[in-house]
């Protein structure tokens, strides 16, 4: 079975500092890997699909990178701010069926 | 276009009752699926549809939980004599799998409290 870490559990950093979320997985045989963001109380919002084809995403200030081979993933948040404070969860995904999720980072951005 | 949208948003019941929560998917998405994050706990696969094909049940907890799909769009989810450890939040998320994406969009979810 798929088994997903993410390190570390909690961060906390100074508003505008750049920082990197880490996500492993066990088994590389993976279809895609999904960022997905959590409010406090809410759903979640994806962030970012990078397929196991691709090495990286990039949408505005967030960077998501793929290692199929080392079984990795880092999300890179540049210049981070204080509404980036939530938490972060990393999602594989083995084909059309379902996800296996990590059980996230809790990241607060101090103004 | 309109989201994922589920309801009730909240759910309050006693221990034994049973509980339905509904799940409509975005327009066109052939996918659906049930997954339930309890509190300190990463989020756990429940059930997946894909457009007539039997359902994957393999992530339903006991048989007091089931779901259906009616018409290829809205979902329920029915958990049966509920249990103190069925508190959870319900997410369900919807993708159109056609271009290989599977990318997965998620509800705001239904947060369940039995007492």
């Amino acid at each position: 079975k798929q088994e997903v870490t993410q390190i570390p559990a909690a961060l906390s950093v100074p508003e505008g500092e750049n920082l990197v979320l880490n996500c492993s997985f066990t088994d590389s045989a993976i279809y895609n890997l999904q960022w997905f963001r959590q409010d406090p109380g809410k759903g979640l919002t994806s962030l970012l699909l990078i397929q196991s084809s691709q090495r990286e995403q990039t949408s505005g200030r967030l960077n998501a990178s793929l290692d199929k081979s080392s079984g990795r993933s880092t999300l890179y948040i540049a210049a981070s701010q204080p509404g980036d404070s939530a938490t972060y969860l990393c999602a594989v995904g083995t084909g059309a069926n379902n996800l296996f999720f990590g059980t996230g980072t809790r990241l607060t951005v101090i103004p | 276009g309109a989201g994922v949208s589920q309801s009730p948003s909240n759910k309050v019941t006693e221990k034994g009752k049973d509980v339905e929560l509904r799940c409509d998917p975005i327009s066109g998405h052939t996918a659906l699926y049930w997954y339930r994050q309890s509190l300190g706990q990463g989020l756990e696969f429940l059930i997946y549809f894909q457009g007539n094909s039997a359902p994957d049940k393999s992530g339903l907890p006991s048989d007091r939980f089931s779901a259906e799909r009616t018409g290829g769009s809205v979902s329920t989810l029915t958990i049966q004599r509920t249990q103190q450890e069925d508190s959870a939040v319900y997410l369900c998320a919807s993708s159109y799998l056609a271009g290989g994406s599977y990318e997965q969009y998620f509800g705001p979810g239904t947060r369940l409290t039995v007492t």
